[in-house]
């Protein structure tokens, strides 16, 4: 399993754009890159995988450079809402990666 | 809808009393997990299942037992709980491996006296 490092935790404003970068060096040729959100007491919430370049959804982006040994999610917009802590996974869908190694997460906080 | 399900919520009990908690999932996923999250070290693997009658240990499994009977359900047992396995729990399921998606169950909190 490609072990990964995030910044323990950032704060930010509403209505700014945050984002959230995961180093991931031994990643696997295998590998997916999948973010997660947790808010206070309740279970992680997938919020976007991508395995190259830009992956977008309704929720983030998750940028991802050709070398793939970092990822990037961004938030557009914050809102207090998005006040949660954010998981980067690594691991191969598709081969094995039956274990899961969640790390300490980043935790975002948003101010008004 | 698609839910993981977790019973109970909140139980407090004492030492040495052995006590199961439940999973119930509804998508026919394959794949199952439990984790428990303490404060600052995050969430971290109990047991996790790849279908019925496979499962193996994450990285806390110590005081734990699982079983996968059905593919709908995983529960976790803690056959003589201590005080140190009060925590919040989490069970999850993907469709096939860890790296796929996984939904969460809300979480139970155990308190143990």
């Amino acid at each position: 399993l490609a072990k990964t490092t995030q910044p323990i935790s950032m704060d930010s404003y509403e209505g700014q754009e945050v984002n959230i970068t995961c180093s991931h060096n031994n990643i696997a040729t295998n590998d997916y890159i999948t973010w997660y959100q947790q808010f206070p007491s309740q279970g992680p919430r997938f919020i976007i995988q991508g395995y190259k370049t830009k992956v977008t959804n309704e929720v983030a982006s998750l940028f991802i450079p050709a070398d793939r040994k970092s990822s990037t999610l961004s938030l557009p917009r914050v809102s207090l809402s998005d006040t949660a802590v954010y998981y980067c996974l690594v691991g191969s869908p598709y081969t094995g990666g039956f274990k899961t190694i969640f790390g300490a997460g980043t935790r975002l906080f948003v101010k008004a | 809808e698609a839910q993981v399900t977790q019973n109970p919520r909140y139980l407090i009990t004492v030492t040495g009393k052995k006590l199961t908690v439940t999973c119930s999932q509804n998508m026919n996923h394959e794949y199952m997990s439990w984790y428990r999250q303490d404060p600052g070290l995050g969430l971290r693997q109990i047991y996790y299942s790849m279908n019925v009658e496979v499962t193996d240990k994450g990285d806390v499994p110590e005081g734990y037992k699982v079983s996968r009977k059905e593919k709908r359900n995983f529960p976790l047992i803690l056959e003589s709980p201590s005080p140190n396995q009060t925590s919040l729990y989490f069970c999850a399921s993907s469709s096939s491996n860890g790296a796929q998606p996984q939904h969460f169950g809300d979480g139970t909190r155990l308190s143990i006296l």
